[in-house]
């Protein structure tokens, strides 16, 4: 089945650690992206890559990073700069211009 | 810059009734505009959309009308089911390289039998 796949579902952080969410497609997309949802609200866009080797940052880069060596694979790693990480995270694919993007299942990242 | 404003919730039902939520947007040029569901703990899955103006986007029972001169795409079901209880996100795509979606702040709907 064509799709996103994110992984973990739930991922725990302990204070000054870094962790990476990973987010795979094999829907043949070029364009990749990451969003935070925090609880009762809208999506905001993290980070975003429209070709292999190449992102762009988004409105809240701040605290997180991210890598695109393969055209399936974007990780996006919260790094201890992210002073309040807590949130739901979203993987998304799709080709641009105006076209419709795809989401992945999310992965719950909760601070110990 | 772009912006996208929706209705806020919660909006609570009773089951086959009317539903309508409301959603304008600010944008320059042409945007692509989407309706997106999300049922608890999940991703965003797409209900529909539009791209150009007039066009009526329809999905599963919903719809939503691409106007222009309103700058507004609102979403209507006419009968709701419980199952239809989710949040739902209007969002558009501007003229930017990137495509990048910029969402509303999601409206729950709340639907009781």
């Amino acid at each position: 089945d064509g799709g996103i796949t994110q992984s973990p579902k739930y991922l725990f952080r302990k204070e000054g650690q870094n962790v990476t969410l990973s987010c795979e497609q094999n829907l043949n997309h070029d364009a990749m992206y990451w969003y935070r949802q925090d609880p009762g609200q809208g999506l905001r866009l993290i980070y975003y890559s429209q070709i292999v080797n190449d992102f762009q940052k988004g409105d809240i880069a701040e605290g997180y990073s991210v890598s695109r060596e393969k055209k399936e694979s974007f990780p996006l790693t919260v790094t201890s700069a992210q002073k309040n990480p807590t949130a739901f995270y979203l993987c998304a694919s799709g080709r641009p211009p105006g076209e419709t993007q795809y989401f992945g299942p999310g992965t719950r990242l909760l601070v110990l | 810059g772009d912006s996208v404003t929706q209705m806020e919730g919660p909006v609570t039902l009773s089951e086959e009734a009317f539903l309508t939520i409301n959603c304008t947007y600010t944008a320059t040029g042409y945007p692509s505009l989407f309706w997106y569901v999300q049922y608890p703990g999940e991703g965003l899955q797409l209900l529909l959309k539009a791209t150009k103006a007039d066009d009526k986007g329809s999905n599963k029972g919903f719809e939503a009308t691409y106007r222009k001169e309103t700058t507004s795409f609102h979403l209507e079901k006419g009968s709701v089911q419980v199952s239809d209880s989710a949040v739902y996100f209007c969002a558009l795509t501007g003229n930017n390289a990137g495509n990048m979606l910029t969402f509303g702040g999601g409206t729950r709907l709340m639907v009781k039998p």
